[in-house]
């Protein structure tokens, strides 16, 4: 099985903040990742798909970047809006999937 | 809009068995393929099942191999999870979502609002 790890665990941040969470693949998978953000309460929220791809209707301060075995979730100019959990989600294994442990985004 | 609504959660004891349903709306079911996913309180998401929409074939995760059953009803746009056997490990939030491929890459959107099953005597 394929391990995905992801860090932080949890972070604190600003308004205004640039945030970077990583995950880490315990095998090389391409480009086959793809990036979820949850808020309490609700359904995860697809944001980027394939490593790199802005889903349509995500604010372009999301970006994702990556291949291989390391990835990374950008967050430029972090809104209120966004403190959330993010969850990365490798899709090599289709259709046995796997989601990182989760990084939650907290206000400093 | 494309659309997904769980039901069929709720209390259980254990041993006992549930069915959840998933209604979708706003796109034909029998075009895409269809996985459940769980959450149990306060930890990370888990994928526990799937099945294709070309021939029904399916997939489960090891922690609910020969307990849960994967189905659908292409006419009703229905999707659902018969659930035997169940223990206090299976609380969890259950969410359905739908399989979007645009070959070879694939990713889950939308899911649904999730129906919380709880275990306990």
């Amino acid at each position: 099985d394929i391990q995905m790890t992801q860090s932080p665990s949890s972070l604190s941040a600003s308004v205004g903040d640039r945030v970077t969470i990583t995950c880490r693949a315990s095998q090389t998978i391409g480009s086959y990742l793809n990036w979820y953000q949850q808020k309490p309460g609700e359904a995860p929220k697809l944001l980027i798909y394939a490593a790199s791809s802005l889903q349509s209707g995500v604010p372009s301060r999301f970006s994702g970047s990556g291949s291989g075995t390391d990835f990374a979730l950008n967050i430029n100019s972090l809104q209120p809006e966004d403190f959330a959990t993010y969850y990365c989600q490798q899709s090599y294994t289709t259709p046995m999937w796997t989601f990182g442990q989760g990084t939650k985004v907290e206000i400093k | 809009e494309t659309h997904l609504v769980e039901s069929g959660g709720g209390l259980v004891q254990p041993g006992g068995s549930l069915r959840l349903s998933c209604a979708a709306s706003g796109f034909t079911l029998g075009d895409y393929a269809m996985s459940w996913v769980r959450q149990a309180p306060g930890k990370g998401l888990e994928w526990i099942s799937y099945i294709s929409h070309i021939d029904s074939t399916t997939y489960y995760a090891d922690s609910v191999k020969g307990r849960f059953t994967i189905s659908r009803d292409n006419a009703k746009n229905s999707l659902y999870l018969q659930m035997n056997s169940l223990g206090a490990e299976d609380t969890a939030v259950y969410y359905c979502a739908r399989e979007v491929a645009t070959i070879p890459q694939n990713w889950f959107d939308p899911w649904g609002q999730g129906t919380l099953v709880t275990v306990s005597s």
